[in-house]
């Protein structure tokens, strides 16, 4: 089976840093995307790590180690349109299927 | 641009009637996959395309649902009879991904059609 899990929730100040967890346990491992939501909108690509490490885009920043099942996103500088919900997603080695979490809500506050 | 679209945007159907979503991808792109999203969950995968061929239907595609995409272009999905529970988002992406390799294979998504069923 897939499990992928991300926290609900959280809040932040504007200007600020936030960390995104995100574990996961699946048959398979091809990759590990990171989507940005808005409410009521498709989700949009931000990074995607397939090695460990960090790959660094921008304000955005994201981890990952194969090890020990679990990525996270940085989000640097926040402003208040980051304020979105955040999809963690593990790509199967069967016909490159996404797996999805079920998004951690961002509330960035002034 | 040229990115996903998805008809119609949102539609109301009644309990018991077919719909039918369009979803045009990127133009070079050979692959497309339909997913569903309710509130407060993420996508959940419902179907997949390498090109005109449907290469896996989720436990989730209900005989009820069947999808096409019969020139390796635009697909469709419809939902016969249907159920309230099947109000939900409808998601479609699409990506490209060469023979041989499984590269990046990121999946851009379309704007969703929302399915209300009263």
């Amino acid at each position: 089976g897939q499990n992928i899990d991300q926290p609900t929730e959280m809040t932040a100040t504007e200007g600020a840093i936030v960390q995104i967890n995100c574990t996961y346990q699946t048959s398979g491992f091809n990759g590990l995307f990171w989507y940005q939501q808005h409410a009521g909108e498709a989700p949009t690509f931000l990074s995607y790590n397939v090695l460990d490490g960090l790959e660094e885009k921008g304000r955005f920043s994201s981890f990952l180690s194969r090890s020990k099942g679990y990525s996270y996103l940085l989000l640097k500088e926040l402003q208040m349109k980051d304020s979105a919900s955040y999809l963690c997603a593990v790509k199967g080695v069967n016909f490159n299927k996404f797996y999805f979490g079920s998004g951690t809500k961002l509330n960035v506050k002034p | 641009d040229t990115g996903v679209s998805q008809d119609p945007r949102h539609k109301i159907t009644k309990r018991g009637q077919n719909v039918t979503f369009r979803c045009d991808p990127i133009s070079e792109h050979n692959r497309l996959y339909w997913y569903r999203q309710t509130l407060g969950q993420g996508p959940e995968f419902l179907t997949y395309f390498q090109n005109e061929a449907q290469l896996e239907k989720s436990r989730l595609l209900s005989d009820r649902f069947s999808a096409e995409r019969p020139k390796g272009s635009f697909s469709t999905l419809e939902i016969q009879r249907t159920e309230q529970g099947d109000s939900a988002m409808y998601l479609c992406a699409s990506s490209l991904s060469y023979s041989g390799t499984s590269g990046t294979d990121t999946q851009y998504f379309g704007p969703g059609t929302r399915l209300t069923v009263l």
